[in-house]
């Protein structure tokens, strides 16, 4: 069966940078891209970006471009999230997800990654 | 505030009907295919209905989708106590940023 698995929860200082992975198993890797959404405490779902498993090209939320980097390693199906210059307001859990070539359609998820930012 | 507006909350005793609405600001974006998402306390999203009215594998057909102009519902029938959660609506513009937008959110709350 398909599983999404996430790295472990971490606490960041505000303006230093976390890495979360993303260890696909179940499905052939390259078939479909790598969402990340997150939810800050007691908040909704944002739409991070996009990143595709097969080419590595990427679609980023403007509002995060230049802060955030996604990537993926074919050899190990994993994906990554690299966020920088960390702030307080990016304390929230971070998923990833997968499933479909549609962007909005999500059929399966990783169990998510809290990540604090506190000095 | 989000361009797919959802009420925040709705309420009802088991065994009764509850319709959640997804209404997009956008003309844009109404056009494009509406997924929604099931959220349970402490855990991670789960697809609902994706295409506006699909469900996934082992979806009850409790839950249905429907999508008429700019506006998306989805519907519970015979509300169960298992179904309280957050419910989102989610679609894809690629004219905005984010390309997909999720909406504020709906707590489903059963009396």
């Amino acid at each position: 069966q398909v599983q999404l698995v996430q790295s472990g929860a971490e606490v960041k200082k505000p303006g230093a940078s976390v890495k979360v992975s993303c260890k696909a198993s179940g499905y052939s890797f390259t078939t479909f891209g790598i969402t990340w959404v997150r939810q800050a405490p007691g908040q909704g779902l944002e739409w991070m970006g996009w990143v595709s498993a097969h080419s590595g090209s990427t679609q980023y939320a403007q509002h995060l471009q230049g802060r955030v980097t996604l990537t993926t390693d074919k050899s190990t199906t994993t994906a990554h999230m690299d966020l920088r210059s960390l702030r307080s307001d990016d304390t929230a859990v971070y998923y990833c997800a997968t499933g479909s070539v549609a962007l909005q359609t999500l059929h399966f998820w990783g169990q998510g990654t809290l990540i604090t930012v506190s000095a | 505030q989000s361009v797919l507006t959802q009420p925040p909350s709705v309420s009802a005793a088991p065994g009764q009907n509850v319709t959640i609405s997804c209404s997009a600001r956008s003309s844009k974006s109404a056009y494009n295919f509406v997924s929604w998402y099931q959220q349970l306390p402490g855990t991670a999203p789960k697809l609902l209905i994706y295409d506006n009215n699909e469900r996934p594998s082992g979806i009850p057909d409790r839950f249905s989708g429907s999508k008429s102009g700019t506006s998306a519902t989805l519907a519970i029938t015979g509300l169960q106590t298992g179904d309280e959660a957050d419910y989102y609506c989610a679609t894809w513009d690629s004219s905005l940023s984010p390309d997909v937008i999720f909406g504020g959110g709906t707590k489903v709350t059963v009396l």
